[in-house]
């Protein structure tokens, strides 16, 4: 079945980088555009940006813009998210998720915790 | 960018009530909209797509509808398994904003 996982939960120190997996399988990894999605204790559901599997490109939120960085590893259909100068509202559950066709996000990664604290 | 308002923001309900919660997008956004269940320590689960269509395996008393910049999704009777906040996601352009949510609790 269509699955995508993630790496497990991190703890990092403001101004630390962080790098979030997620391994995808059963269906064509270059064939679906990947999202990453984040939500904050107590918010709501924030889009940080997308990334074409099968040309690398990717587009993402203004607000992330110079500190986040998506790219893959087609030979082993991962995606991976990289969010730098980290501060303690980017404490989040992180999510990678497709999207099928310009309809929906249809499968979504189980989330990875990710607390920033000094 | 698109702004998603949801209202109501918070929904008490019983069990076997119909409710419906709107979704209202700053701009036309003509059926590019999704609707979403979240509970708490889980992914998100995709309910609605364009609109009005019902993704495999949902459950018949979910429906969406509308078109442009007001949309609805209903539930018919409400289960003990829906108790949970949703929210409402454009595909219209970038970036694809979400709705701040509806959670529905128990009355």
């Amino acid at each position: 079945q269509v699955q995508l996982v993630q790496s497990g939960a991190e703890v990092k120190m403001p101004g630390a980088s962080v790098k979030v997996s997620c391994k995808t399988s059963g269906y064509t990894f270059t064939d679906y555009h990947m999202y990453w999605v984040r939500q904050a204790p107590g918010q709501g559901l924030q889009c940080m940006g997308w990334m074409n599997p099968k040309s690398g490109d990717t587009n993402y939120a203004q607000k992330f813009q110079g500190r986040v960085t998506m790219t893959r590893d087609t030979s082993i259909s991962t995606a991976y998210m990289e969010l730098s100068s980290l501060i303690s509202d980017d404490t989040a559950v992180y999510y990678c998720t497709r999207e099928v066709g310009m309809n929906a996000f249809d499968i979504w990664g189980q989330g990875t915790m990710v607390t920033v604290s000094s | 960018d698109i702004q998603l308002t949801q209202s109501p923001s918070l929904l008490s309900a019983s069990v076997g009530d119909r409710v419906t919660i709107t979704c209202r997008a700053s701009q036309g956004i003509s059926n590019y909209l999704a609707w979403y269940q979240k509970k708490p320590g889980k992914a998100p689960k995709l309910l609605i797509y364009a609109a009005s269509t019902l993704q495999s395996g949902v459950p018949l008393r979910f429906s969406g509808s509308g078109s442009g910049t007001e949309f609805t999704l209903t539930i018919g009777s409400l289960q003990p398994e829906d108790f949970a906040t949703y929210f409402c996601q454009h595909l219209n352009n970038y970036p694809r904003t979400f709705g701040q949510g509806t959670k529905v609790e128990i009355k």
